[in-house]
């Protein structure tokens, strides 16, 4: 079965200082991989994508992700926190052969940057 | 304007009740989906729809039905609501598999 991992809760970080989300993914294949972000009382809004190619995809609000094969993770990451970027982040992937392009979620982590 | 809306933002029903969320987009999209999320389980897939024709259960689809109107529309009820099907409902819709998911606004279902 499938199943996508982030293995932390909550992640804390000072404003200014680099942040990392984890996830890990096992899903047959070659999957799809994404990041999504949700702020309180909001809707996920997408931040990147893993398709093919390099293996460091770069999205929006100055984040980026690391596709890494052989250990089947794919960390979002962003140089230097800021407060704003505090929310719920959510880790997906979908497989190849999935041509519906349903999701399967990981649990969420909750970012919280300090000034 | 949004791109994918939801109707009702908030609504807090009886156990037994009939409910009715819904789910309207303009990105001309096919593919459709409902969600549910509760703290700690991440997002979990209810329902799925590549057109008016074409209804699919995801995980989760029990006690839960969908009837996808038109391409932009796609509700989701519950028949005979629970209190465990309190939790935030999000519908969302992609233009083709492997493409980002666009997410409305979400509705928080309260079950009493």
């Amino acid at each position: 079965a499938q199943s996508v991992a982030q293995p932390e809760d909550q992640v804390n970080v000072a404003e200014g200082n680099p942040l990392t989300v984890k996830c890990t993914y096992s899903v047959s294949g070659n999957p799809y991989l994404f990041w999504y972000v949700q702020y309180p009382n909001r809707g996920l809004q997408f931040l990147l994508k893993y398709i093919t190619g390099d293996n460091l995809v770069k999205g929006s609000y100055g984040f980026e992700a690391e596709f890494n094969k052989s250990q089947t993770s794919f960390h979002l990451k962003k140089p230097s926190a800021l407060v704003s970027d505090s929310a719920l982040y959510f880790c997906a992937v979908s497989p190849r052969t999935d041509s519906w392009g349903k999701l399967q979620f990981g649990a969420g982590t909750q970012v919280v940057v300090t000034p | 304007d949004a791109d994918v809306t939801q109707t009702p933002r908030n609504r807090i029903t009886k156990t037994g009740k009939r409910i009715m969320l819904e789910c309207s987009q303009t990105k001309g999209h096919d593919r459709m989906y409902w969600y549910r999320q509760d703290p700690g389980l991440g997002l979990r897939l209810i329902y799925y729809s590549f057109d008016v024709k074409d209804i699919n259960k995801g995980e989760i689809s029990d006690g839960y039905s969908v009837s996808r109107q038109a391409q932009a529309k796609f509700s989701l009820s519950l028949e005979s609501a629970i209190p465990n099907q309190t939790a935030l409902y999000f519908c969302a819709t992609s233009a083709q598999g492997g493409n980002e998911q666009f997410f409305g606004p979400g509705t928080r279902l309260t079950v009493l």
